[in-house]
């Protein structure tokens, strides 16, 4: 079935610990986003990417970085968790970069981080 | 910049009543509009979108949403809702701004339907 799968499903890490969040889409989508999402808050853009080999920032960009090295995968690296970063992360993918283009998400992975 | 406002976090209904969830927007450039929603426990799905010509579009499942220009509005409404509607429903501006052309999120609508 074609979409956007994460892994993992959910992690508690240590705080100071590095931790990569995985994201791999079978659309063949040019754009792909990582987005966290905290009670009361929405869902907030970390980083995006509107097609291989580049990246952007988002929103809350910092102590987060990401890389696009082909279409398919987009992982996203927290290089030393603080517990701040405990959120539910959702990756998402969209044909193109134009602003109507649906996006589909992924399932997410809930991160706690003590 | 552009924003988004979800006047409702919570909105508790019974089944068959009708049901508003209200969003507001800022921009001052030309949006496009989208509700999406989150069951428990899942991603985020696609519900309706407006992109230009019928301010008025619908979903699969009854929703509707009216696209307001002149009160930047983009409300969704179900004139009976089920119990399976319960779910985060979440109103998203895009267009362009600085970061790329990704949404912008409202804080989310708690939709809770009981019998």
């Amino acid at each position: 079935i074609a979409g956007i799968t994460q892994a993992p499903t959910s992690q508690i890490l240590a705080a100071g610990r590095r931790m990569t969040l995985r994201c791999t889409q079978d659309m063949r989508h040019n754009a792909m986003y990582w987005y966290r999402q905290d009670l009361g808050l929405g869902l907030r853009l970390i980083h995006y990417s509107n097609t291989a080999g580049t990246t952007g920032k988002g929103e809350v960009p910092d102590g987060y970085s990401v890389s696009r090295a082909n279409t398919d995968d987009f992982p996203l690296t927290l290089a030393s968790a603080v517990p701040s970063q405990t959120s539910v992360y959702f990756c998402a993918s969209s044909e193109g970069e134009g602003g109507w283009n649906e996006q589909f998400f992924g399932p997410g992975t809930r991160l706690t981080v003590l | 910049a552009q924003s988004v406002t979800q006047l409702d976090s919570q909105v508790p209904v019974f089944e068959e009543a009708p049901v508003e969830l209200r969003c507001n927007y800022s921009s001052s450039v030309s949006v496009y509009l989208f509700w999406y929603v989150q069951y428990p426990n899942q991603g985020l799905q696609l519900l309706l979108k407006y992109l230009s010509g019928s301010t008025l579009v619908e979903s699969i499942n009854g929703f509707e949403a009216e696209f307001n220009k002149s009160q930047t509005s983009f409300h969704l409404r179900k004139p009976s809702v089920h119990i399976s509607d319960t779910a985060e429903y979440f109103c998203a501006v895009s267009g362009l701004h600085q970061a790329g052309t990704a949404l912008i999120f409202g804080k989310g609508t708690t939709l809770s339907v009981s019998s």
